[in-house]
């Protein structure tokens, strides 16, 4: 148990489905984030939120959609996905992002092994 | 533009063997912070260290040690006496002051034998 939570660990789906991955802190951080793991390419970092407001896009495409209803949770709804959006999605977790001071580590999750068929 | 190079994809060693994986970074910012973690098959990132660019002094954390050279823009991994359980995907980061962007570099995938 790492201090952040993702579900599910695995998931299949069509390209015509809508399906959402949720991810859970209680670590009392303030800013979360997904990242995107493909094979044989870097950790790519898609969105992030600070107190619950979307601070980065990085250039991701609309059938990737976020949510942060609070600190402690965040969602990745997926809709019309292509099979090259099969990935690891991890979610990680940080106390603050604080732009004058130190850069905290990040806590991340386990992911949600997507794969789309 | 920041960029991390991890050129060794893959080590494979033998138990109690000593072993350093590499790590060269890119960055225009004199101020930015280094990291490393580690993805056991399980998939998680563990959080290993974070070094911020004014601290060259080598850390060691047990059977684990960190080369910091800002010379060589190098921050470089050592796994002394190595263990099985150390078998995992490693990745070598690094973040600019002031920004929430992580950038990471492709990983060296550590594999120990008995």
């Amino acid at each position: 148990e790492t201090g952040v939570t993702q579900t599910p660990r695995h998931l299949v789906m069509g390209m015509t489905n809508k399906k959402s991955l949720k991810c859970e802190q209680h670590l009392g951080h303030n800013a979360m984030y997904w990242y995107k793991q493909s094979a044989k390419k870097p950790l790519e970092l898609m969105f992030v939120y600070n107190f619950k407001e979307q601070t980065e896009n990085n250039s991701v495409p609309s059938r990737f959609s976020p949510e942060c209803p609070n600190s402690s949770h965040l969602f990745l709804h997926l809709h019309t996905l292509q099979p090259e959006d099969s990935a690891l999605y991890l979610c990680a977790s940080s106390p603050t992002l604080d732009r004058e001071g130190e850069r905290y580590g990040y806590t991340f999750g386990s992911g949600t092994r997507l794969t789309v068929v | 533009a920041q960029k991390v190079t991890q050129a060794q994809t893959e080590i494979s060693v033998v138990e109690k063997e000593d072993v350093t994986l590499d790590c060269v970074y890119e960055t225009r910012d004199t101020t930015y912070y280094l990291f490393w973690y580690k993805q056991p098959p399980s998939g998680e990132l563990v959080f290993l260290i974070r070094r911020n660019s004014f601290d060259e002094q080598n850390e060691i954390s047990g059977r684990y040690s960190w080369n910091f050279q800002k010379s060589t823009s190098s921050f470089n991994f050592t796994i002394t006496a190595s263990q099985v359980v150390d078998s995992a995907v490693y990745f070598c980061a690094l973040t600019q002051g002031g920004s929430e962007k992580l950038v990471f570099g492709k990983g060296t995938k550590l594999t120990v034998n008995p």
